[in-house]
């Protein structure tokens, strides 16, 4: 089966930094993808991992524990601009060709100043 | 802009119409795929589309119906569709073989059956 877990929703401050955390427990597994959303807008490409560790990427990054099921997102540096939707996805279940993502429900992030 | 463009951007049909939907990607990619997103629950995977054969029928019902042409466009016919079936429909492509395979959505189409 295919699940993955996020809060429904964090809070936080401005400038302040915040850990949205993934857990997945998936019948494959080709790779974990983090996408923002806005309000009645299309997803878009945050990050991505397939090996353990720490992705890197300006105020964005993201980790990943294969052996735990386990990965997260930490925004720095937090902007109002960054009130949004964060969806976790897991590709799977691999072995060649295209595989479509499996998504959690998307943790809904409030930026408060 | 992503280069993955949907339309119509919003649709509004009764049950008992046939309407189709476009996507189109700009961006070179070989494998296309529609998604499904209600309200309250997560993006569903619908249909899977890699060098222009389907891959992936996420048991989905008949009255949703993919076509793929060529490896650019994507349609997703609709018929005699339910209520329950309003949701946003979001198409995405991805190139297939490359490091990442990320893929990039378009703006979907925002459908409401009555």
């Amino acid at each position: 089966g295919q699940n993955i877990d996020q809060p429904t929703e964090m809070t936080a401050t401005e400038g302040a930094i915040v850990q949205i955390n993934c857990t997945y427990q998936t019948s494959g597994f080709n790779g974990l993808f983090w996408y923002q959303q806005h309000a009645g807008e299309a997803p878009t490409f945050l990050s991505y991992n397939v090996l353990d560790g720490l992705e890197e990427k300006g105020r964005f990054s993201s980790f990943l524990s294969r052996s735990k099921g386990y990965s997260y997102l930490l925004l720095k540096e937090l902007q109002m601009k960054d009130s949004a939707s964060y969806l976790c996805a897991v590709r799977g279940p691999g072995g060649g060709g295209a595989d479509g993502l499996t998504f959690g429900k998307g943790t809904h992030l409030i930026i408060q100043p | 802009e992503t280069g993955v463009t949907q339309t119509p951007r919003h649709l509004v049909m009764g049950m008992t119409n046939k309407k189709s939907l476009k996507c189109e990607q700009h961006l070179g990619h070989n494998a296309m795929y529609w998604y499904k997103q209600s309200a309250k629950k997560p993006l569903e995977l619908m249909f899977v589309y890699n060098f222009k054969e389907q891959t992936e029928n996420n048991s989905v019902p008949s009255r949703f119906s993919p076509e793929c042409p060529n490896s650019s466009h994507l349609f997703l016919h609709l018929h005699t569709l339910q209520p329950e079936d309003s949701a946003l429909y979001l198409c995405a492509s991805s190139q297939e073989m490359a490091d990442q395979e990320t893929q990039y959505f378009g703006p979907g189409t925002r459908l409401l059956v009555l």
